[in-house]
This record gives structure tokens, sequence and C-alpha cells, in this order.
């Protein structure tokens, strides 16, 4: 069974240091990992797609990497905003694509 | 990226009704979509499988009696929760997948059921 853990839990940081969010998988046979944003009550957004061959992803601020043999991705958010104050959720999709997902990484940018 | 509707967003019931919740592609063909359900700080929680024509194939664990799903064309999915008690009372999403997106998964805006 896929388990995926993210730490941690909750951060905060103030406005304008950069973020680290760590996500890890027990099984390394994934199809693509995602990355998500949160707010409260809402869905979810899409952030980031990063493919089992690929090391890496980066969108504006956003970079995500992909160490599939060890089962790890980190979310990188540079020059963190209060706007980016949300739940950061890491999911792994599975053969039977299915996604499975981490509880988030809960933060918030102080200004 | 891709367009994902769910309505409604929020809905508060009786005990003993029931509740339909739509969940439509609007920008792209969905044969399969997944219903989700999420408690309070915690991971999502996959319910069933949506498949187009077909019958939904469900997680172990959830009674496929309790949430009906329909998934009568390749744009729109429902999740009809039947008979509501509190302890349904939750945070429902819905996801689909666009073909050639390398299988990304674009989400629903969530629906807050409250059963009262």
């Amino acid at each position: 069974k896929q388990e995926v853990t993210q730490i941690p839990a909750a951060l905060s940081v103030p406005e304008g240091e950069n973020l680290v969010l760590n996500c890890s998988f027990t099984d390394s046979a994934i199809y693509n990992l995602q990355w998500f944003r949160q707010d409260p009550g809402k869905g979810l957004t899409s952030l980031l797609l990063i493919q089992s061959s690929q090391r890496e992803q980066t969108s504006g601020r956003l970079n995500a990497s992909l160490d599939k043999s060890s089962g790890r991705s980190t979310l990188y958010i540079a020059a963190s905003q209060p706007g980016d104050s949300a739940t950061y959720l890491c999911a792994v999709r599975r053969g039977n694509n299915r996604l499975a997902f981490g509880k988030g990484n809960q933060v918030v940018v102080i200004p | 990226g891709a367009v994902v509707s769910q309505h409604p967003s929020r809905v508060i019931c009786k005990s003993g009704t029931s509740v339909k919740i739509e969940c439509r592609s609007l920008d792209f063909q969905a044969t399969t979509m997944f219903w989700y359900r999420q408690f309070p700080k915690q991971s999502l929680m996959l319910m069933a499988t949506s498949n187009e024509g077909s019958k939904a194939t469900y997680e172990q664990g959830v009674e496929k009696d309790k949430f009906l799903i329909n998934h009568a064309s390749l744009t729109l999915s429902t999740l009809t929760v039947t008979s509501a008690h509190p302890e349904d009372s939750s945070f429902y999403i819905c996801s689909a997948g666009r073909q050639g997106s390398g299988t990304e998964a674009f989400f629903g805006q969530g629906t807050r059921l409250t059963v009262v």
C-alpha cells in the first residue's frame, strides 16, 4: 500500500523567506507526482505535475523536484508572500490510476 | 489548466433526505472521474471511481447504496448521498483527468455537506 507523508505538517515563515516542503512516499513505482494548493473550504488547485521520468518542474516561483528511487519530492516556493498561505498537498499516481495523498503542509506566511 | 466545476459548494439538509452533488468537466471529456471525501486536517480519501456508461467502482468500506454515483455523459458525474445522517457531514471533492495531459488531475471546488 502506498503511503505518502508530508513534513512539516505546519509551518510559519516571515514574508520573503523561501519555503521548502517535503513529501515522501513508500512505493517508488509511481506514474507521476502532483503538487496541489488548497485554500480553506476550497477544492484543489494543481500547481505542478512531475512525470516519473522527470527530475523537476518549474512554474514561476515554484520548483518541484522528484527523486523516485528514494521516494521523495520537494516543493520550493521562492520569496514567499502572504498570498502563499494555504495547505499544500502532495499526491502520487499509482499504476491503477489512483492518487494517494499526503495530509498536507499547512503554510502561513507572516507579513 | 482544465476546468472541473462542482455544484453546489455548500448544502445543508435534514437527516433522512438525499442530496445530489454534480461534477462537470467544462472544457474536456472525462471517461473517468473520481469522488473523494476529506475530513478536517486529513488527506483526501478516495470513495469511488466513476466510469462513463458503466457502474462505479467503490473503495473498500464505502457503501455503494448510500453513495450513488452516476456518470451518464463524458462531462458529468453525480454523487447522491442517500438517507443522509449527521455522520455523512463532510467535504466532498471530485476530480477528472484530461487525456493527453500526462494524466494530470483537476479538481472541483468541493462541496461542504452538513446534515442536521
